[in-house]
């Protein structure tokens, strides 16, 4: 069976520092997703990121990057300089195809992160 | 609008009530899903539908039933819930071909008394 699992619950840091927030997936299959998605206290979840398990580039967006390590079966996710604005709690999660094409998403636990001015 | 959309965003219901929460999407995806986000529970795909078709249903309690009458529309239908339902329900939707990523709703807080 799939899993994801988000070893930390919660973060607290103060705006300026680093913080990586680590994600260990399972998974039988040889092609699979990882994504990364924020969820504000308004409750929406923003897609980040998605990766195919096949693209094991380290992948920066600004202050966010990402890297995906197959051998260690990780997909973790570090904020540069962090800001208020990123307080969230920060889900994970694995694709598992579907009947029709469609996918099921596996998601951790989530972890919640709090910048302090 | 944009995006994905749900409504109502909050909804308070006794356990005898009858009713709809709706989800619209506008970005031209085929599949559409229903999780349940409860305190303390990672997130739950509830049901899933690929091209108007049910592909996914999670062992869910017969007192949820969805409806997806085309691609942009998707319902869940609810009845003689039971406190332990009160939850966030999020609607998403994708592309169903090469591994769409999943774009979610607001969601709906659901209170059941």
């Amino acid at each position: 069976a799939q899993k994801v699992t988000q070893a930390q619950t919660e973060i607290s840091v103060v705006e300026k520092e680093d913080v990586t927030l680590d994600c260990v997936y399972e998974t039988r299959d040889t092609t699979y997703y990882l994504f990364w998605y924020k969820q504000p206290p308004s409750g929406e979840l923003v897609f980040l990121i998605r990766r195919n398990s096949f693209d094991e580039q380290n992948e920066i967006s600004g202050r966010y990057s990402w890297n995906f390590q197959k051998s260690t079966s990780s997909f973790n996710f570090t904020i540069t300089a962090s800001q208020v604005v990123d307080s969230a709690v920060y889900f994970c999660a694995l694709s598992e195809a579907t009947q029709g094409g469609s996918e099921k998403l596996v998601f951790g636990k989530g972890m919640k992160l709090t910048v302090n001015p | 609008e944009t995006g994905v959309t749900q409504t109502p965003r909050h909804l308070v219901m006794g356990m005898t009530n009858k009713k709809s929460l709706k989800c619209e999407q506008h970005l031209g995806h085929n599949a559409m899903y229903w999780y349940k986000q409860s305190a303390k529970k990672p997130l739950e795909l509830m049901f899933v539908y690929s091209l108007e078709e049910r592909v996914e249903n999670n062992s869910v309690p017969s007192r949820f039933s969805p409806e997806c009458p085309n691609s942009s529309h998707l319902f869940l239908h609810l009845h003689t819930l039971q406190p332990e339902d009160s939850a966030l329900y999020l609607c998403a939707s994708s592309l169903t071909s090469g591994g769409g990523s999943q774009y979610f709703g607001p969601g709906t807080r659901l209170l059941v008394l």
